[in-house]
């Protein structure tokens, strides 16, 4: 079955460390997008990435970074420059400009 | 101002009842609209793309008005297991960007 498969759904790390959370697709999708969900926030845009070797900052990037190396594969590194890490981080991808956005399951990163 | 707006409720509703959420927006250069459905501690879902002229999937209709800036869905026959909370979502096609509404809170009792 096509999807998005994030790993690892539960993560936890020490302040001060890097982590990178993947994100796979086989939707053939050409954008991926990466967003950070806080309790009883709404979701707020961290990278996307429209085309393989090319991606842009959304409302939230200091202290995230990103690649997109393969058309399938987008993963997010959160530095130890992000000062408030924890929450539930979301991969989705779309067809592109009007098409809806499918989600994988999430990452909830906790730091200590 | 938010960029997209929704009232966070929560909703209480019994069983069977109909109800109805907003979502306001404020650039009126929007070109697309959804809404989703999200489970507690689960990745949004999509439920429905709003069209121009409005639009029905069973018991949900999607409503947009230009005019006015708000889309809206409607809910009838609610079940237990319609529960969640719905985000709106906009998308401006300057950039690609989608925002998304902070989500409102459903829940509907027996």
């Amino acid at each position: 079955d096509g999807g998005i498969t994030q790993s690892p759904k539960y993560l936890f790390r020490k302040e001060g460390q890097n982590v990178t959370l993947s994100c796979e697709q086989n939707l053939n999708h050409d954008a991926m997008y990466w967003y950070r969900q806080d309790p009883g926030q709404g979701l707020r845009l961290i990278y996307y990435s429209q085309i393989v070797n090319d991606f842009q900052k959304g409302d939230i990037a200091e202290g995230y970074s990103v690649s997109r190396e393969k058309k399938e594969s987008f993963p997010l590194t959160v530095t130890s420059a992000q000062k408030n890490p924890t929450a539930f981080y979301l991969c989705a991808s779309s067809w592109g400009p009007n098409s809806p956005l499918h989600f994988g399951n999430g990452t909830r990163l906790t730091v200590t | 101002r938010k960029e997209v707006e929704q009232d966070p409720g929560p909703f209480n509703v019994p069983e069977g009842a109909t109800v109805a959420f907003n979502c306001t927006y404020s650039n009126s250069a929007s070109q697309s609209f959804f809404w989703y459905r999200q489970d507690c501690r689960k990745e949004p879902k999509l439920l429905m793309s709003v069209y121009s002229s409005g639009n029905e999937d069973g018991r949900f209709t999607a409503q947009l008005n230009r005019a006015s800036q708000y889309i809206s869905l409607l809910i009838r026959d609610s079940k237990l297991s319609d529960s969640a909370t719905y985000l709106c979502v906009v998308r401006y096609n300057a950039g690609n960007m989608l925002t998304f509404g902070g989500g409102t809170r459903l829940m509907v009792k027996p």
